[in-house]
């Protein structure tokens, strides 16, 4: 069965330091996306990407995050200068999208955890 | 705002002892709900998808509800296998795929 996987599974970084975390979405799916959780609370929306571009994002994807597909499979996230408060389990997701009205179910990867230091 | 309320927030079940889990929820231009189980550290797994007020879906021993307003996950006689946190969360359309999320149930089974 396809799934979305994610690596590293933990990546552990100084505060300040530039990571970069990788997804392969589903090979047939059309939108991807990524989310956080931050441990005990609420899984959070960040940022959707269609079609080579960012489709949404929230007030917590500012200026020290990116996205990327850079190539026909992977799907990147970047953030800049990491701080404390981005330590947090992050998944990417993604979903069919093949008609404009339809509404598929996002399928997640395993999460990366990301703690800093 | 969108809100997204689940109840209880924890559950403990005897096996075979059946319940239910709710999701309250305000959120405007509401599309789809979905249901999704998280094991711990472990992604979102996906369960249901509900489109419309009357609406139901079934999976083994659950079954999932629609309301206007809120949504229920049915356990029927569940096994400890079945522990996990539940997680609701309503989307809206347009060109905007976001899940709204709720903190979850967490469902612990007893044998």
């Amino acid at each position: 069965e396809p799934e979305v996987t994610q690596t590293p599974s933990h990546q552990v970084t100084q505060m300040g330091q530039e990571v970069i975390l990788r997804c392969v979405p589903i090979s047939n799916h059309l939108y991807f996306y990524w989310y956080r959780q931050i441990l005990g609370q609420k899984v959070e929306f960040l940022v959707s990407f269609y079609n080579n571009e960012i489709s949404e994002k929230s007030e917590i994807f500012d200026d020290q995050f990116s996205v990327e597909r850079p190539d026909g499979s992977n799907f990147t996230l970047k953030i800049r200068s990491t701080k404390l408060e981005d330590s947090a389990m992050y998944f990417c997701a993604s979903s069919e999208g093949r008609l404009p009205s339809s509404y598929n179910e996002q399928f997640f990867g395993p999460g990366t955890r990301l703690t800093v230091l | 705002e969108d809100q997204v309320t689940q109840s209880p927030e924890a559950l403990r079940l005897q096996e075979g002892e059946s319940s239910s889990l709710n999701c309250s929820y305000t959120v405007s231009g509401l599309r789809g709900l979905f249901w999704y189980r998280q094991d711990p550290g472990k992604g979102p797994e996906f369960l249901f998808t509900l489109y419309s007020a009357g609406e139901e879906k079934e999976k083994e021993r659950l079954k999932a509800t629609l309301t206007k307003k809120e949504s229920f996950l049915h356990i029927t006689a569940p096994k400890p296998e079945d522990s996990a946190t539940y997680l609701c969360a309503p989307g809206r359309l347009w060109n905007n795929r976001k899940l709204i999320w709720g903190l979850g149930t967490s469902l612990a089974v007893n044998p």
